[in-house]
């Protein structure tokens, strides 16, 4: 059980808009900056936003991040083929001595 | 080009232990803190361990607290991950990342290495 809540899947056509939701409590998203990263099959995961909604240089516009009060969400607007991967949201817990949380996972399908 | 690294995983008994080594180039190593992150087969990620640039700030996952010990080494552009007491579920992927950040030992996780793949079984 992951201490960030996320869906397990998700999917959309070519060109659609998706978002992908994050979950968590007040020692973590509540107070605390969110990241974002996809992993593709067989590959390291690879930072897509940092500090809740800044992209790293190299990482399309077309990827926004989002966060208010307990919650995040990653969007994707005109979805493509290779955005199908595993997408993990992430956050700094202020519980017991400090410590990283990841959400589960979202797998998204690209129809 | 920063180049991570990793070493050390194999098949060990449970209860035996083993070290995880991480070899880094193409950034000021002594700059920049240091993580451990882990994925079990077909599973999701688990943060596992974080060490800030000075090793002033260390920090572990409850699952893994007083077995693994995180360590750097300056001299040698290496991180380092004691693991011992091993068991079942320490099986996975480990992988080596990047901090952003010298002290902040936050997930910005800006490159990651291949991993090395630790099985503990008997």
């Amino acid at each position: 059980q992951s201490v960030l809540t996320q869906p397990p899947s998700a999917s959309g056509t070519p060109g659609q808009r998706v978002t992908i939701s994050c979950s968590g409590s007040s020692s973590n998203i509540g107070g605390n900056y969110v990241y974002w990263f996809h992993q593709l099959p067989g590959t390291a995961p690879k930072l897509l936003i940092y500090r809740n909604n800044q992209r790293p240089s190299g990482v399309p516009d077309r990827f926004s991040g989002s966060k208010s009060g307990t919650s995040a969400s990653l969007a994707i607007s005109g979805l493509r083929s290779e955005d199908e991967a595993d997408y993990y949201c992430a956050a700094w817990d202020d519980s017991l001595s400090g410590h990283v949380v990841f959400g589960g996972g979202t797998q998204l399908t690209v129809l | 080009e920063v180049q991570l690294v990793e070493s050390g995983g194999g098949l060990v008994q449970p209860g035996r232990s083993l070290r995880l080594s991480c070899v880094a180039s193409g950034f000021t190593f002594d700059d920049y803190a240091m993580h451990w992150v882990r994925q079990p087969p077909g599973k999701g990620l688990e943060w596992v361990s974080g060490i800030s640039w000075n090793s002033g700030r260390i920090a572990y996952a409850d699952s893994v607290k007083g077995r693994f010990t995180i360590s750097r080494d300056s001299a040698k552009n290496s991180l380092y991950l004691q693991m011992n007491s091993l068991r079942a579920e320490d099986s996975a992927l480990y992988y080596c990342a990047k901090g952003m950040d010298y002290n902040d030992l936050g997930p910005w996780f800006d490159y990651w290495g291949q991993g090395t793949l630790v099985t503990v079984s008997s």
